[in-house]
C-alpha cells in the first residue's frame, strides 16, 4: 500500500498562475484534508472533505478550491497564485472523526 | 484556533526523560492527538487521548486532564532520532474531525 501520495512534491509558480495539486489515498478512507505549513503557523486546514463529492471550507480557504470526484482523490487549485501562498501543502486521510490522520509527504510550492 | 499552548522549543539530553506540555480550550473537546514531525517530513501519528489518566506506548507515553483543558507527552530514554518537532491536536469534532493543530515543539536531543 503507497497510504497517502502528492503530487508533485515541488513547484515554483509565477505571480497569477494557476496549478493543481493532486492527493491520492489507497486506504479507502472517508475524510481527506488539505493543509499547509507555515514557519511558527502550525498546520492550517485549507478544505476539507468527509465522502465523496463533499467539500467544506477550513480555517484558511481563499485562495484555494478543491474538488472529491472519487473517492480515492483529493485535489486541491489554485486559481491565480500569490506569494502569500508560498508554502509547503500536506494532504492527509482518515478513516472518520476521532481516527488518526495518515499524511502526504507534501508539496513545497514557491510562488515568485 | 483553539488557543493551544506549547513551548516553542526544548532541549534535552540522550538517554534522559522529557515532558512536552500543552494546555488547550476545553469548550467542545473530543480527544487530543500527539503527532511527530521530523524536519522536511510530514507528521505521523504517535497517540490519541479521549479518557484522562496515562496511556503508555514504549518509550511514549500521553497524559490527559479533560477538565483541567491539559496534556503532556512524556518521552523516555531519548534517543537522538527523536529530535522532532511534536504537535498537539486537540479534537474538537462535532459532525466531523475538526482537528486543531498547535505550532508544535521542537525538541532537540544532544548527546
Amino acid at each position: 500500500n503507497a497510504g497517502v501520495t502528492q503530487t508533485p512534491k515541488f513547484r515554483v509558480l509565477k505571480t497569477g498562475q494557476s496549478m493543481t495539486l493532486l492527493c491520492a489515498q489507497d486506504m479507502n478512507h472517508e475524510y481527506m484534508y488539505w493543509y499547509r505549513q507555515d514557519p511558527g503557523m502550525g498546520l492550517r486546514l485549507i478544505h476539507y472533505s468527509v465522502g465523496e463529492g463533499t467539500t467544506a471550507k477550513g480555517e484558511v480557504p481563499d485562495g484555494y478550491n478543491v474538488s472529491r470526484l472519487k473517492k480515492q482523490n483529493f485535489l486541491l487549485g489554485l486559481e491565480s497564485a500569490a506569494p502569500s501562498q508560498t508554502s509547503v501543502y500536506f494532504c492527509a486521510s482518515s478513516y472518520g472523526g476521532g481516527y488518526e490522520q495518515f499524511f502526504g509527504p507534501g508539496t513545497r510550492l514557491t510562488v515568485l | 484556533g483553539q488557543n493551544i499552548d506549547q513551548p516553542t522549543e526544548m532541549t534535552a539530553t540522550e538517554g534522559a526523560i522529557v515532558q512536552i506540555n500543552c494546555t488547550y480550550q476545553t469548550s467542545g473537546f473530543n480527544g487530543l492527538f500527539w503527532y511527530q514531525q521530523h524536519a522536511g517530513e510530514a507528521p505521523t501519528f504517535l497517540s490519541y487521548n479521549v479518557l484522562d489518566g496515562l496511556e503508555e506506548k514504549g518509550r511514549f507515553s500521553s497524559f490527559l486532564s479533560r477538565s483541567k483543558g491539559y496534556s503532556y507527552l512524556l518521552l523516555k530514554e531519548l534517543q537522538m532520532k527523536d529530535s522532532a518537532s511534536y504537535l498537539c491536536a486537540p479534537d474538537y469534532s462535532g459532525g466531523y474531525q475538526k482537528v486543531t493543530f498547535g505550532t508544535g515543539t521542537k525538541l532537540q536531543v544532544i548527546p
